[in-house]
């Protein structure tokens, strides 16, 4: 079991510039989430996948932020047009299709966007 | 809107006291409740899952209530070491795929 894997682990970015992370979710699990964290404050929800059909998009998620998951198998989130209020942890997570499934994380990619 | 407090905010005890965190929600109406630990400038580990079905959860030293009517959980921790140190943070799922978050409790262990 190799968990949920997310790269970068860190980005640091100039304001204005385009940024990808990239996420792998568990390899049976057929749901992935993004989450933004940012200091002092639990994580919020931003989309989720099913499979690769993107089934929920929160209003934090601007029209500069996209996600895609080609495939159903790795998932890209893009933040197009970087602002300061970007800088974030973006915490990906995946599950298997069930309400009561326990959903797994991964080390998160620290943005800092300057 | 689920909401989700965990109180208090940080805590710092010495080593070898048990650790109780605290976990309240608005809406009753939960799937299940997740509890999570997060060390500084890292991803988030899950510690225990407790389904609305249940009444708590054990796993080694921690150990997890619910009161799913009340809206209220907590999170043992027996015998607490240095190594227990992190940000204890819970989650429930009202929806059938969303996770909505408390800001957390930031523990310290004193040696």
């Amino acid at each position: 079991d190799t968990g949920v894997s997310q790269n970068p682990r860190h980005k640091i970015t100039k304001r204005g510039q385009n940024v990808t992370f990239r996420c792998d979710p568990i390899s049976e699990h057929n749901r992935l989430y993004w989450y933004r964290q940012t200091l002092g404050q639990g994580p919020e929800f931003l989309t989720y996948f099913q499979n690769e059909a993107q089934l929920e998009k929160s209003r934090l998620l601007s029209d500069r932020f996209s996600a895609e998951r080609p495939k159903g198998s790795f998932s890209t989130l893009e933040i197009q047009r970087t602002e300061q209020g970007d800088s974030a942890m973006y915490l990906c997570a995946s599950s298997l299709e069930s309400m009561s499934t326990e959903a797994f994380f991964g080390q998160g990619t620290r943005l800092t966007v300057v | 809107k689920q909401e989700v407090t965990q109180i208090p905010a940080a805590l710092s005890v010495p080593e070898g006291e048990n650790l109780v965190l605290n976990c309240s929600f608005t809406d009753s109406a939960i799937y299940n409740l997740q509890w999570f630990r997060q060390d500084p400038g890292k991803g988030l580990t899950s510690l225990l899952l407790i389904q609305s079905s249940q009444r708590e959860q054990t796993s080694g030293r921690l150990n997890a209530s619910l009161d799913k009517s009340s809206g209220r959980s907590t999170l043992y921790i027996a015998a607490s070491q240095p190594g227990d140190s992190a940000t204890y943070l819970c989650a429930v799922r009202a929806d059938d795929y969303k996770l909505s978050f408390g800001a957390g409790t930031t523990v310290t262990v004193r040696a």
